[in-house]
């Protein structure tokens, strides 16, 4: 069972189109992150939001932490060939100490 | 942001052979670090949390004496996947925990274990 539930699982969209990635839990979080991975190399942070309702823009994406901390989303404006990747978010429950990793959403921007 | 650098990032080995990869937090201090597991096209799956100076925390279902974590050092922990078979083939990451927040995890390049 995954704690952390992303959706959608794939997108591939055209170039100039805008995107929203959903990362869903039932627990709360102290803090959620958002990471970019290429093929082949390691997850590459992106945000991380700590406050509930906090929204953190950067360049064309916007992240929200949901009011409850329970969940995150990614909306990516005017996509582009360069955003494609691996999208992970991920959330420390302060009592485990520990990352853990939603499910990926493998996103595809067509030019 | 912090470095974390791993080491090798591609190996291929014989079955029955063991494996070591290294982890190494370059500009700062790890006292806790963490190595991943990924399938191809999916997410990472945390396989054990490396603690400075005792002995690793494993998530369920994963074999500690299959994968041995050492973090002898607070730059340094190390992931042996002993007695390698084909099934270990896989992409290993490891993060460590550093920067402005503790919660915010920096990640090594990984390393393509290939098992022939």
């Amino acid at each position: 069972t995954q704690l952390l539930e992303q959706s959608p699982q794939f997108l591939s969209i055209q170039e100039g189109e805008n995107l929203t990635v959903y990362c869903n839990s039932s627990s709360v979080f102290s803090s959620l992150q958002w990471y970019r991975q290429e093929p082949g190399e390691g997850p590459v942070l992106l945000v991380t939001v700590v406050t509930g309702g906090e929204v953190k823009k950067l360049k064309r994406l916007t992240f929200q932490f949901g009011d409850a901390r329970k969940d995150s989303s990614l909306h990516i404006t005017a996509a582009q060939p360069g955003d494609t990747g691996l999208y992970l978010c991920a959330g420390d429950r302060s009592s485990a100490s520990k990352i853990i990793f939603g499910s990926g959403t493998r996103l595809s921007i067509r030019p | 942001g912090a470095v974390v650098s791993q080491h090798p990032s591609r190996v291929i080995c014989k079955s029955g052979t063991s494996v070591k990869i290294e982890c190494r937090s370059l500009d700062f201090q790890a006292t806790t670090m963490f190595w991943y597991r990924q399938f191809p096209k999916k997410s990472l799956m945390l396989m054990a949390t490396s603690n400075e100076g005792s002995k690793a925390t494993y998530e369920q279902g994963v074999e500690k004496d299959k994968f041995l974590i050492n973090h002898a050092s607070l730059t340094l922990s190390t992931l042996t996947v002993t007695s390698a078979h084909p099934e270990d083939s896989s992409f290993y990451i490891c993060s460590a925990n550093g920067g402005q927040r503790d919660t915010e995890a920096f990640f090594g390049q990984g390393t393509r274990l290939t098992v022939v």
